[in-house]
């Protein structure tokens, strides 16, 4: 059982290229969520998903992409990278949406 | 949405000194979690409590919900317990559901 996943864990992108960070979760919850995570504040989110086939925008959700194909992955993608975009960007899941969410480990993305 | 404050924003003390760390929030909750980010970024869980006292260990956690706050006490400090520790709560209203939103975190800091 390892929770809740985040691949890959650092990353440096130049701007205005793409990429896409996978999370999985094997805890068969309902609910995932992207946060980014930048110097000296909270996390704040990006998108969430309430099931499978569904998304939603967050917080923050300008310049990003999701995708919710399958229960346990949930896609971000950035399409055009900025400097303004790095960040630590966390996962999590829970079961539903008041319930104990679980984080994974985070990616550093460093765009130059 | 949910507005979350939580105070002190920094904290520094003596290896086996008592803390109460303070998280308050705007609406009514029916989730609240206590997290510690620990030097590598991790995000573990301590507690999830959206109403009532917990205990685990050195610390425990009180959440009034009726008043809108949450405590966090952690006894007998040891160096281990640096980090940051932030809370998030969510509730069931409308547009907010599920969403969770986090504090600023209080920064801990414990000398040997």
């Amino acid at each position: 059982n390892a929770g809740v996943t985040q691949t890959p864990k650092f990353r440096v992108l130049k701007t205005g290229q793409s990429m896409t960070l996978l999370c999985a979760q094997d805890m068969n919850h309902e609910y995932m969520y992207w946060y980014r995570q930048d110097p000296g504040m909270g996390l704040r989110l990006i998108h969430y998903s309430v099931g499978e086939g569904t998304t939603a925008k967050g917080e923050v959700p300008d310049g990003y992409n999701v995708s919710r194909l399958k229960k346990q992955n949930f896609l971000l993608g950035l399409e055009s990278a900025a400097p303004s975009q790095t960040s630590v960007y966390f996962c999590a899941s829970s079961y539903t949406g008041l319930t104990e969410a679980f984080f994974g480990q985070g990616t550093r993305l460093t765009v130059v | 949405g949910i507005q979350v404050e939580q105070s002190p924003p920094d904290l520094i003390l003596q290896e086996g000194a008592n803390s109460t760390l303070r998280c308050n929030f705007s609406d009514s909750v029916n989730n609240l979690q206590w997290f510690h980010q620990n030097p590598w970024g991790q995000l573990i869980n301590l507690f999830y409590i959206p109403s009532g006292t917990k205990q685990n260990g050195r610390l425990s956690a009180t959440t009034v919900a009726t008043e809108r706050y949450s405590l966090l006490y952690i006894s007998s400090s040891q160096t281990t317990d640096s980090g940051v520790y932030f809370c998030a709560s969510a509730n069931a209203g409308g547009t907010s559901y599920g969403k969770l939103t986090f504090g600023q975190g209080t920064i801990l800091t414990v000398h040997p």
